[in-house]
């Protein structure tokens, strides 16, 4: 069960908006619209951002987005604030009853 | 608000077995019906370790499963990680997660640091 694949790093201007992608496969992203994303900054636990593919929790700012299309899930953020720097994981459930993590990408707010 | 706090020997001999434990409070543990452990080596990504039931049984990623075990304990609202037959290859910080439904984690303990080291 391989990791899904996300880009090592992206990066953008205050006020812009970025993408990350997620790859998966047939035996998680594709099958299952259950991805969700994962905001870590160092040394800390990881942070829920978005479940269900699209679905933001309480207090997760609008800014955050997700979206899937086929065998690649995607988390944009729009209006790029220096806050939104860190890593960003996405994560599947997968056959077998399983998680599956993304390989993470590291954000940069040039 | 419920609240996550990991706990067990920063430092476990190879061969060894690695023991955690994870409180929860300002809350049950019944408020959810599952609860994952979940590790991030050093520099590198998250890896799903296992998770516990509470009706009934766990369930652990497939390349750990010979090694895993875990447990809860309802009466004193934690739950634990055994890691049998460790290596450097181990060593980690470990989350305790739980598990919203379906299929995500929505409260992270801060996460301990174990080593594997003679």
């Amino acid at each position: 069960q391989s990791a899904l694949t996300q880009p090592a790093s992206v990066s953008g201007s205050p006020g812009q908006s970025i993408t990350i992608s997620c790859t998966g496969t047939s035996s998680d992203v594709v099958n299952y619209n259950l991805v969700s994303w994962y905001q870590q900054h160092p040394g800390k636990a990881p942070k829920l951002m978005i479940f269900e593919g699209s679905k933001r929790p309480s207090g997760v700012s609008d800014r955050f987005s997700g979206s899937k299309s086929g065998n690649t899930a995607s988390l944009t953020i729009s209006g790029l604030q220096a806050e939104d720097e860190g890593d960003y994981y996405c994560c599947s459930y997968a056959d077998s009853t399983t998680y599956v993590f993304g390989t993470g990408t590291k954000v940069t707010v040039l | 608000q419920v609240q996550l706090q990991e706990s067990g020997p920063g430092l476990v001999q190879p061969s060894g077995t690695l023991s955690l434990t994870c409180a929860v409070s300002g809350g049950s543990i019944s408020s959810s019906n599952w609860w994952s452990w979940i590790r991030q080596s050093p520099g590198k990504g998250l890896e799903w370790i296992g998770e516990i039931y509470l009706p009934g049984s766990p369930k652990y990623h497939p390349s750990l499963k010979s090694r895993v075990t875990i447990s809860v304990d309802k009466s004193k609202n934690q739950f634990s990680l055994k890691l049998s037959s460790v290596t450097a290859a181990d060593t980690a910080v470990y989350y305790c997660a739980r598990n919203g439904e379906p299929c995500y984690f929505d409260c992270w303990g801060q996460g301990t640091l174990v080593t594997v080291s003679s």
